[in-house]
């Protein structure tokens, strides 16, 4: 199935350091979503993204949502030793339907080192 | 319950086995997905349940796999005559209503189902 283009796949990082990753796709979303996830475990919602061009923060974390729709970002700063995970782009096409699956990237692995 | 419960957490399995996953959704929770989470990939899905029918099943990579949730809560998905390729994580998630589900809707723990 489709997967979006998700970079950097891994990141190895000191603690303190802000981190940035994103993620492309080659068609269309209204609905742009970044989770994490720990081992064992499901994706954990981070941040929400639903206009172009919109930019939306929960603690220290960014994220935007491109202008043309293919793309968006995930900021984090000051990173922290429990931002250890995988973190996924998702993207989801909301056409008028009440299916509202999402397509994932392959995900980028953060190490932070303390 | 309090999350979304995916029993067993781990299933090895011979090939050519049958097997069952379970999901016990968010109580209330109209809207169910199933996704499969294969190594060093993202999620991908497979069928989403709204009530009692499936709405789209077309992420089903072969007949092999069918799902059910005959009364519109637990859902079970099942693989036929496994293959080594079906060795995966399978997701489950749920949201309140269809429309709650554009919200980001909440993943269970996974069953990592292992064919040997």
């Amino acid at each position: 199935g489709q997967q979006l283009n998700q970079s950097p796949q891994s990141m190895f990082i000191q603690e303190g350091e802000d981190v940035s990753m994103n993620c492309t796709s080659s068609s269309i979303f209204n609905t742009w979503l970044w989770y994490k996830q720990d081992p064992g475990e499901g994706p954990v919602l981070l941040i929400a993204l639903y206009k172009a061009g919109e930019l939306t923060s929960n603690g220290r974390l960014t994220a935007q949502f491109g202008i043309t729709r293919k793309d968006s970002f995930l900021n984090i700063s000051a990173s922290i030793p429990s931002d250890v995970g995988i973190y996924f782009c998702a993207g989801q096409l909301v056409s008028g339907g009440s299916n509202y699956k999402l397509t994932f990237g392959k995900g980028t692995l953060l190490t932070v080192n303390p | 319950g309090a999350g979304v419960s995916q029993t067993p957490s781990n299933k090895v399995t011979e090939k050519g086995k049958y097997v069952e996953l379970r999901c016990d959704p968010i109580s209330g929770h109209t809207a169910l997905y199933w996704y499969r989470q294969s190594l060093g990939q993202g999620p991908e899905f497979l069928i989403y349940f709204q009530g009692t029918g499936a709405a789209d099943d077309s992420g089903l990579p072969n007949d092999r796999f069918f799902a059910v949730r005959p009364e519109g809560s637990v859902s079970t998905l099942k693989i036929q005559r496994t293959e080594r390729g079906d060795s995966a994580v399978y997701l489950c998630a749920s949201s309140l209503t269809s429309r709650g589900s554009k919200y980001g809707y909440t993943f269970g723990s996974g069953t990592r189902l292992t064919v040997v």
